[in-house]
């Protein structure tokens, strides 16, 4: 019962490069999220997908872009990274209304 | 906007004492979910409790329980009998309610650590 996957779980960029982090979960869940983890500001959600088809900006949505490339998978593309995008990244998914939140395990970014 | 605030960075008990993590909240919504989340060192979010705005019994889950005061918009998790494990962050979250996804936000965190 894998749940929410992330790759990659660790990545160290240089100023300019781009990246992709995926994002997979297999509970058939139709809502998808973004958020990033820094010291003492919690988790920000920087986009999320109600449903297949449907993406909309979080709170900090400058830099990133979204794919919902299917019902599963909810990619989360830095086009060109910026010291200040060094965070950990987290995926989640779920399902109910009001429910909880499934989330991946996190992955580490750092630009240098 | 809505926000939720956690007051305490950090909070350190002996293993079994009780301890209570605080979290305030701003909205203007009447219906609305509450949860807290639990952060080991292994980063994974773990969900802890979740109480709904409508119910006025407050929820609880074995050693974990929250006090819910909606109008006082304050949600405060107490661990009781509290053990080695339970050392991790802790944040509490709101979402709010609206078609589709639901949103949670977080606040800052409060870093648990039960010593034995």
């Amino acid at each position: 019962n894998a749940g929410v996957t992330q790759t990659p779980k660790f990545q160290v960029l240089k100023t300019g490069q781009s990246m992709t982090l995926q994002c997979a979960q297999d509970m058939n869940h139709n809502s998808m999220y973004w958020y990033r983890q820094d010291p003492g500001m919690g988790l920000r959600l920087i986009y999320y997908s109600a449903s297949e088809g449907t993406t909309d900006k979080g709170e900090v949505p400058n830099g990133y872009n979204v794919s919902r490339l299917n019902k599963r998978e909810f990619s989360l593309r830095l086009e060109s990274a910026a010291p200040s995008q060094t965070s950990v990244y987290f995926c989640a998914s779920s399902e109910r209304r009001y429910g909880e939140l499934f989330f991946g395990e996190g992955s580490r970014l750092t630009v240098l | 906007a809505q926000t939720v605030t956690q007051s305490q960075p950090e909070m350190s008990v002996q293993e079994a004492e009780t301890v209570t993590l605080s979290c305030t909240y701003d909205t203007s919504e009447s219906n609305y979910y509450l949860f807290w989340y639990k952060q080991p060192p292994s980063r994974q979010m773990i969900l802890v409790i979740r109480q709904e705005a409508y119910k006025q019994q407050n929820a609880t889950e074995n050693r974990f329980s929250v006090n819910f005061q909606k109008a006082a918009k304050s949600f405060s998790l107490k661990i009781s009998d509290s053990q080695l494990g339970d050392t991790a962050m802790y944040f509490c979250a709101f979402t709010q309610v609206f078609q589709g996804a639901q949103k949670l936000v977080f606040g800052q965190g409060t870093r648990l650590t039960i010593n034995p």
